[in-house]
């Protein structure tokens, strides 16, 4: 396992409940992100942090709402999810989220089933 | 056109055999490229990271990088079952441009003995 943790690993959840998904990186990364990552496609940027401020936010629906109170922690809110929003979400930090390029490290993802 | 364009496969290639894994890209301005493996169940985990244009080798895995041509590939020499995997390339431009990689999505490998 990489030093980004995730959980719950697993989570299965009707479309009026309200979870969260958590990340915690032990890397002293400055930058955060959440991915979503669905069969037959590509990583699909979601949420960036970068010294615990949001720098970017790729369109995502308002029912996915990002929270980092400091740069070693991550969530990620979810309620009235759809059917279509299953998928593995994926969460990764890096050095310093800016300047060159960035390697990041990935945690194991949570796999989130709305039903 | 897709910003990164990778096969999805599968590819599935007999023990021992030399395996190549290609990404075609259309922004010119992308300096850095990286290469992640994914096992199923599992985060992406970094496995190649090369600067520019030229080659990179790190035991079996071989990066290249033609910027000329925007392809990138990578060779897995000697391919076992363990590297039975999803590989996806990703690619950024760093230094004043966007420092966040453009993923494409994924080449699933199986290797089979």
């Amino acid at each position: 396992e990489t030093g980004v943790t995730q959980t719950p690993r697993h989570l299965v959840m009707g479309m009026t409940n309200k979870k969260s998904l958590k990340c915690e990186q032990h890397l002293g990364h400055n930058a955060m992100y959440w991915y979503k990552q669905s069969a037959k496609k590509p990583l699909e940027l979601m949420f960036v942090y970068s010294l615990e401020e949001r720098v970017e936010n790729n369109s995502v629906p308002s029912r996915f709402s990002p929270e980092c109170p400091n740069s070693s922690h991550l969530f990620l809110h979810l309620h009235t999810l759809q059917p279509e929003d299953s998928a593995l979400y994926l969460c990764a930090s890096s050095q310093s989220g800016g300047g060159g390029s960035e390697t990041q490290y990935f945690g194991p993802g949570t796999r989130l089933l709305v039903l | 056109q897709k910003e990164v364009e990778q096969d999805p496969g599968p590819l599935s290639v007999p023990e021992g055999a030399i395996v190549s894994l290609n990404c075609t890209y259309s922004n010119s301005a992308f300096q850095y490229f990286m290469w992640y493996r994914q096992y199923s169940r599992k985060g992406p985990e970094l496995l190649m990271y090369t600067y520019s244009s030229g080659n990179k080798e790190d035991g079996r895995f071989t990066a290249q990088v033609d910027k000329s041509s925007k392809y990138i590939s990578l060779f897995i020499r000697d391919s076992q079952p363990s590297d039975s995997a999803t590989y996806l390339c990703a690619m950024s431009e760093g230094g004043g441009g966007s420092y966040i990689p453009t993923f494409g999505r994924g080449t699933s490998l199986i290797v089979h003995p």
